[in-house]
């Protein structure tokens, strides 16, 4: 069936380094892929988006590529800052089926970052 | 208004209790979610509105009862949940019915953290 699946975390950086969250998804058919992230105590928050393959969506020095031969869609930041410490969730959009419109959310990294 | 609303932010109730959850958006979105988040997990689907009428039930126990009264408005009423219950509960919105197609990304309320006693 149609899955989400990221990195374990937790993953702790230091301040101004690379960050990378792998995320790979198995769908029937093309669906549309978000990354959104939670701050403690918070509610979920939309980062960013994709909805077709060699899409590209950014925010806030986040990226991620939509890649169909791989499946994947990584989300990559160039110099993390302590703010960015949260937990973020890879999802996909179901495309198909009874479930249509429905998100599948993968299990979530939480990410730390030190000054 | 570009925001999904949630009250009460937090609440507490006991077993024998009746409560109810709100969530509001005025971004003229026609699907509207209920998910449970248990602690260091992703949210779980509840329920699903689309056009004001239920299109989702995700094998949810009758003890929550979801409503949509106009398109603007989602509630959950609470009634007779056990301790296991306890959870933040997230409400959302999309654009469009659930099956539209398209990237139809649904925006998010900051939750309600329930305990159950």
């Amino acid at each position: 069936g149609d899955s989400v699946t990221q990195m374990e975390g937790p993953v702790t950086l230091s301040e101004e380094a690379f960050l990378t969250i792998n995320c790979t998804y198995t769908a029937t058919g093309y669906p549309s892929l978000f990354w959104y992230v939670q701050y403690p105590g918070e509610g979920l928050q939309l980062l960013l988006k994709a909805t077709k393959a060699d899409d590209k969506g950014s925010n806030k020095g986040f990226e991620a590529t939509y890649r169909k031969e791989t499946t994947s869609f990584h989300l990559e930041k160039g110099s993390v800052q302590v703010s960015d410490s949260a937990v973020y969730f890879c999802a996909q959009l179901r495309a198909y089926g009874g479930s249509q419109g429905n998100l599948i959310f993968g299990k979530g990294t939480k990410l730390s970052v030190k000054p | 208004d570009t925001e999904v609303t949630q009250t009460p932010k937090h609440l507490v109730m006991g077993m024998t209790n009746k409560k109810s959850l709100k969530c509001e958006q005025h971004m003229g979105h026609r699907a509207m979610y209920w998910y449970k988040q248990k602690a260091k997990k992703p949210p779980e689907l509840m329920f699903v509105y689309s056009y004001e009428k239920l299109s989702i039930n995700e094998s949810v126990p009758s003890r929550f009862s979801p409503e949509c009264p106009n398109s603007s408005l989602l509630n959950l009423h609470l009634h007779a949940l056990q301790p296991e219950d306890s959870a933040l509960y997230l409400c959302a919105s999309s654009t469009h019915g659930v099956l539209a197609g398209g990237p139809n990304e649904q925006f998010f309320g900051p939750g309600t953290r329930l305990t159950v006693l």
